[in-house]
């Protein structure tokens, strides 16, 4: 079966520019997340969607990031404006949460933010 | 809450010696653990996973870990290492009282000498 697609797989952008990232899940995964990997730690959740509804968004920066997944299927992650900070890899993952498998990585969007 | 820590950032072995990556976890509820690996530029991969079956949980290329209840650890073994072992490892617990949410550890890297 495809994988969880992501794109770009690089962006470079200047403070206070806007990015976008995109994320197409494994078909029929109902769950999907959005992580941060900052350089040298862990990926931590950013958001978390059933469907194309919010199911946690305690660690999301609500005032300069936003997402969301129109129709249940893509997701796109926004940020607007980008801080130095922000430089990351961005991960999406997906889950088909009946047979409760695992979560399944994307190949993630690596940004600078200069 | 739960977390986890990883209580070596950095590993490193000789090609064909054992393979101790070290974990420890705290958790309020009967906990899913993880390990992942990441390779670099390459997504996250499930390695193995513990849900409360076999305490001994035997993963792929050769991995397995113990979950220990009594020491709250998961310790990941591999008996010989390879060169192609070299790569990022992640402890994670899954928080299923709130969605199933990936709580990552700091990762350790794993380096193999020839």
């Amino acid at each position: 079966e495809a994988g969880v697609a992501q794109s770009p797989r690089y962006k470079i952008i200047e403070k206070r520019q806007s990015v976008a990232f995109w994320c197409n899940p494994i078909s029929g995964h109902a769950t999907l997340y959005w992580y941060q990997q900052i350089l040298g730690q862990g990926p931590k959740l950013l958001i978390q969607f059933q469907n194309n509804g919010v199911v946690d968004d305690s660690q999301l920066p609500k005032d300069r990031f936003s997402a969301e997944r129109l129709k249940g299927v893509d997701s796109t992650l926004k940020i607007q404006p980008a801080k130095l900070e922000d430089s990351a890899v961005y991960l999406c993952a997906t889950e088909d949460r009946v047979s409760r498998e695992t979560q399944y990585f994307g190949p993630g969007t690596r940004l600078l933010v200069l | 809450a739960q977390s986890v820590t990883q209580l070596d950032s950095h590993v490193s072995v000789s090609e064909g010696t054992p393979v101790l990556l070290r974990c420890n976890y705290s958790s309020s509820y009967s906990p899913s653990l993880f390990w992942y690996v990441q390779h670099p530029n390459k997504g996250l991969q499930l390695l193995l996973k513990y849900t409360s079956a076999a305490t001994l949980v035997k993963g792929i290329n050769g991995f397995e870990a113990e979950f220990k209840k009594s020491e709250t650890s998961f310790h990941l073994t591999k008996p010989s290492a390879h060169m192609s072992d070299a790569a990022e490892y992640f402890c994670v617990v899954s928080d299923d009282n709130q969605g199933g949410k990936l709580i990552f550890g700091q990762g350790t890297e794993l380096s193999v000498k020839p």
